[in-house]
C-alpha cells in the first residue's frame, strides 16, 4: 500500500517568512498527490494536486509544491506566511486501485506568528 | 450549493447507547466518503460508496460500525454498542463522477464523545 509521512507534527514561522511543510510518499507506482488545509473546527480543504502532468503545482492562498520523484517528495510551500495561513495541512496519496482512495499523512500544525 | 452536510455538529452519549450520525452529500456527486479524525491514528478513510453501494469497507473498525446509503442524497454511520475510544471527529465526504481527477469535498464534521 502507498503511504506519505510528514516530516514535523508542529513548524512555527513568522508573519512573512517562508513556509515548508515536508511531505514524503512511499509507492510503487505513479502516484497522485494533494495537499489538504483543515482550519479550526472544519473539515478539509483542497488546497492543490499533483496528477502527473507538470511537477510544479499551483494551489489557492499562493501555496505550491513540487513533484520531485528522485527524492520521493511532495514538498508545500509558500513565500510568505499569513497569519490566516494557520491550520492544519494534510498531505494525501491516492491508493492502489484508484483515485478515490485516500491515505493520509498524520498532518503538520502549522503556527504563525506576528 | 450548501456543500456536504452532516448533523450533529456535537453528540455526547454514554457507553453503550447507539449514535447515528448522519450525511448529506453534495448534489450530483457519486462517491461518498467516511473517515474518522483521533489525535492517536490521525485521519482514517472507514468505508466508501458508489452509486450508493458500498465499494470498500476495510477501513470499518469492528461489527459494531456499520454504515448505510439508502439513497443518493443520504448516508448514515451507525454505531451500537458506542464505546469511550469510539470518541473522535468523522468526516464525510464527496466526490463528483465527471472526470478521474475530481476532489472530495469535506462536511464540517460531526464531535462524537462517548463518556
Amino acid at each position: 500500500a502507498q503511504s506519505v509521512t510528514q516530516l514535523g507534527s508542529h513548524v512555527s514561522v513568522s508573519e512573512g517568512a517562508l513556509v515548508l511543510l515536508r511531505c514524503n510518499y512511499s509507492s510503487s507506482v505513479p502516484p497522485y498527490l494533494f495537499w489538504y488545509v483543515q482550519y479550526p473546527n472544519q473539515g478539509l480543504q483542497l488546497l492543490l494536486k499533483y496528477t502527473s502532468a507538470a511537477t510544479l503545482v499551483k494551489g489557492i492562498n499562493g501555496f505550491e509544491a513540487e513533484f520531485k520523484k528522485s527524492e520521493t517528495s511532495f514538498h508545500l510551500t509558500k513565500p510568505s506566511a499569513h497569519m490566516s495561513d494557520a491550520a492544519e495541512y494534510f498531505c494525501a496519496v491516492s491508493d492502489h486501485g484508484g483515485f478515490q482512495k485516500l491515505v493520509f499523512g498524520t498532518g503538520t500544525r502549522l503556527l504563525v506568528s506576528p | 450549493d450548501a456543500g456536504v452536510i452532516q448533523s450533529p455538529r456535537h453528540e455526547v452519549t454514554e457507553m453503550g447507547q447507539e449514535v447515528t450520525l448522519r450525511c448529506k452529500p453534495i448534489s450530483g456527486h457519486d462517491y461518498l466518503f467516511w473517515y474518522r479524525q483521533t489525535m492517536m491514528r490521525g485521519l482514517e478513510l472507514l468505508i466508501y460508496f458508489n452509486n450508493n453501494v458500498p465499494i470498500d469497507d476495510s477501513g470499518m473498525p469492528e461489527d459494531r460500525f456499520s454504515a448505510k446509503m439508502p439513497n443518493a442524497s443520504f448516508s448514515t454511520l451507525k454505531i451500537q454498542p458506542s464505546e469511550p475510544r469510539d470518541s473522535a471527529v468523522y468526516f464525510c465526504a464527496s466526490q463528483a463522477p465527471a472526470g478521474k481527477y475530481n476532489e472530495q469535498f469535506f462536511g464540517p464534521g460531526t464531535r462524537l464523545t462517548v463518556l
